[in-house]
């Protein structure tokens, strides 16, 4: 049964810091892996999805690597604005139905 | 691209009663749809997978008698609470994947209050 782990569960930054999100997964047997950010009490807003052949996604301030072999992922957010505080989830794509198993969330707090 | 609608938004209802709640993928053909359930500071849990015509597949633990899911179209899969129960106010929400690189895309949700 896959298992993901998201640390830190909560990170408090200033405007303009570059930080580092991780997730780690306990079935490397995945096929894909995606980012998503939850605003309080929204749906989830898909931000990168990296393929289990790919290393790496970039979009506009967001990079997304995975290290499938080690079942490891990190999202990477450059230059941190307040818009971005949400919290952040990971899920990696497994079993036969391809589903996503989500972990507890990177809440982040963007300070003006 | 790639929106997925939920309706309603929030319902309250009383116990015992039923509720209904749909997911509709807008702008594509969805080939599978999910739904999940979260409950407050928690993460989502799937509850079930389900493809259009077929029996939704559920997760260990879901009760199939309590939790309908029908996906009658390639658009449209919905979801009813049967005889809902206090315990079963939660977050629901749904997504769909329209395609062989299986990105999902979320719904909005629905907040269910039972009470």
């Amino acid at each position: 049964k896959q298992e993901v782990t998201q640390i830190p569960a909560a990170l408090s930054v200033p405007e303009g810091e570059n930080l580092v999100l991780n997730c780690s997964f306990t079935d490397s047997a995945i096929y894909n892996l995606q980012w998503f950010r939850q605003d309080p009490g929204k749906g989830l807003t898909s931000l990168l999805l990296i393929q289990s052949s790919q290393r790496e996604q970039t979009s506009g301030r967001l990079n997304a690597s995975l290290d499938k072999s080690s079942g490891r992922s990190t999202l990477y957010i450059a230059a941190s604005q307040p818009g971005d505080s949400a919290t952040y989830l990971c899920a990696p794509a497994s079993g036969s139905a391809r589903q996503l198993t989500f972990g507890s969330g990177t809440q982040l707090t963007v300070l003006p | 691209g790639a929106v997925v609608s939920q309706h309603p938004s929030r319902v309250i209802c009383k116990s015992g009663t039923s509720v209904k709640i749909e997911c509709r993928s807008l702008d594509f053909q969805a080939t599978t749809m999910f739904w999940y359930r979260q409950f407050p500071k928690q993460s989502l849990m799937l509850m079930a997978t389900s493809n259009e015509g077929s029996k939704a597949t559920y997760e260990q633990g879901v009760e199939k008698d309590k939790f309908l899911i029908n996906h009658a179209s390639l658009t449209l899969s919905t979801l009813t609470v049967t005889s809902a129960h206090p315990e079963d106010s939660s977050f629901y929400i749904c997504s769909a994947t329209r395609d062989s690189k299986n990105e999902q895309f979320f719904g909005p949700g629905t907040r269910l209050t039972v009470l």
